[in-house]
């Protein structure tokens, strides 16, 4: 079975305090995507990687940074965490020759808590 | 601007009914995606289509690309099947999505 993995699931942090998610994948996929899901807004790209070192900006970067060290890796930074990035996060990934035919696969999320 | 819009946002339904849920998008598309979240969950996909009808047990869907236009449907309801429902669509490697459908099956 394919596999992408979030470290938490559920996650309480303080105001100003660094906040890191990890994501990590079984499926030596190329592309690796970080979204955050709120209520009516559905699912917004943050950061995406479609490389060991690579990372470009998605539709809501700003507060954020990632990090892409090793192919099975993506890490999403929250420098100084602030209460409008309560969200639930999500990693997802893929490999350019799968992106028509089986489109992504989704971790099972990190609801952060910023309070 | 969303370029894929979804309906309807919520919907309840008694277990058995016969249920439609349906999406719109506006950018040309390789493929179009139905997701499924349960509550505090991952998300799953169900299909991937890029033409015609695709069922899966209960669950079918059907995509009319001169239209743009795509339908989930779900017979003989339960309540398992209460969930988000997402219509996403893949233009080469950028995906987009829409908010989601939120069904809720009654016993």
């Amino acid at each position: 079975d394919v596999k992408v993995t979030q470290s938490s699931r559920y996650l309480v942090k303080r105001t100003g305090e660094k906040v890191f998610l990890e994501c990590v994948q079984d499926m030596d996929h190329e592309n690796m995507f970080w979204y955050r899901q709120d209520p009516g807004l559905g699912l917004r790209l943050i950061y995406f990687s479609y490389d060991v070192k690579m990372k470009e900006k998605g539709d809501i970067p700003e507060g954020y940074s990632v990090s892409r060290e090793k192919k099975e890796r993506f890490s999403l930074i929250l420098e100084s965490a602030s209460t409008n990035q309560t969200s639930m996060y999500l990693c997802a990934s893929n490999s350019p020759s799968w992106t028509v035919r089986y489109g992504y696969t989704f971790g099972s999320g990190t609801r952060l808590t910023v309070v | 601007k969303n370029e894929v819009e979804q309906s309807p946002q919520n919907l309840t339904a008694q277990e058995g009914e016969f249920i439609t849920i349906n999406c719109s998008y506006s950018v040309g598309i390789s493929a179009l995606h139905w997701l499924q979240q349960h509550p505090g969950g991952g998300i799953v996909s169900l299909f991937m289509l890029s033409s015609g009808k695709k069922k899966h047990g209960r669950l079918i869907a059907t995509i009319n690309i001169q239209e743009k236009h795509s339908s989930l449907h779900i017979t003989a309801s339960h309540p398992r099947d209460s969930a988000v429902y997402i219509c996403a669509v893949s233009t080469g490697n950028q995906f987009y999505f829409g908010t989601g459908t939120s069904l809720t099956v009654i016993p």
